[in-house]
């Protein structure tokens, strides 16, 4: 069963709109990581934010925020007054509990016209 | 400071051959785990060494096996490539903090694998 859930395959905005990415995740743990990571065309997975299970708040840096919800499952994440370098696909990620691998979601592809 | 470096960047192999992949983590990490991301896919975890022994393992057949050195640098190895293993495989390095608090992984740029 996929345990991280993008349903977003393909977002386009143009440059300064907002974009709002959105995550739903499953798991049975009461401990839990949730990350997100930006893949520009380079390959390489950049992180930028992680959360714990046991905190809820939400929080803006820079133009990055998120929004972590429990009772929904979900974790979803913002990017505002977006720019063409943040042309990238976005990648939510799990860690469970002892669990050491990352459960990734299929990724959401974000293009920022100009 | 170096973060995760890979090698090589790009490999091309032909079905049957055998490959080896190399990761050198970031300082002061001492995990490696590697990843297959598929084209239009997200990654997929393949294992994850720590002290030198294999701690986890995903669902991925023995043909895939692994090495890290007492330098925390690891080796990805497949055998008996299929056309199905061309890929991005990327490698992630960590630290593990009291009580095993996940501090996150640094991910290298990958080498991109591709089997003919």
């Amino acid at each position: 069963a996929q345990k991280v859930t993008q349903a977003q395959t393909e977002i386009s905005v143009v440059e300064k709109e907002d974009v709002t990415l959105d995550c739903v995740y499953e798991t049975r743990d009461t401990t839990y990581y949730l990350f997100w990571y930006k893949q520009p065309p380079s390959g390489e997975l950049v992180f930028l934010i992680r959360r714990n299970s046991f905190d809820e708040q939400n929080e803006i840096s820079g133009r990055y925020s998120w929004n972590f919800q429990k009772s929904t499952s979900s974790f979803n994440f913002t990017i505002t007054a977006s720019q063409v370098v943040d042309s990238a696909v976005y990648f939510c990620a799990l860690s469970e509990g002892d669990d050491y691998k990352l459960s990734f979601g299929a990724g959401t592809t974000v293009t920022v016209r100009a | 400071d170096a973060g995760v470096t890979q090698s090589p960047t790009h490999l091309i192999k032909t079905r049957g051959q055998q490959v080896t992949l190399r990761c050198s983590p970031k300082s002061g990490h001492d995990t490696v785990s590697w990843y297959q991301q598929a084209l239009g896919q997200g990654p997929q975890f393949i294992f994850q060494y720590y002290e030198e022994e294999e701690r986890q393992r995903g669902n991925f057949p023995d043909r895939f096996s692994g090495h890290q050195f007492p330098n925390y640098s690891s080796e990805l190895n497949v055998n008996a490539l299929l056309l199905g293993d061309s890929a991005l495989y990327l490698c992630a390095s960590s630290s593990w903090g009291t009580g095993g608090f996940n501090y996150g992984y640094t991910f290298g740029s990958g080498t991109r694998l591709t089997v003919v």
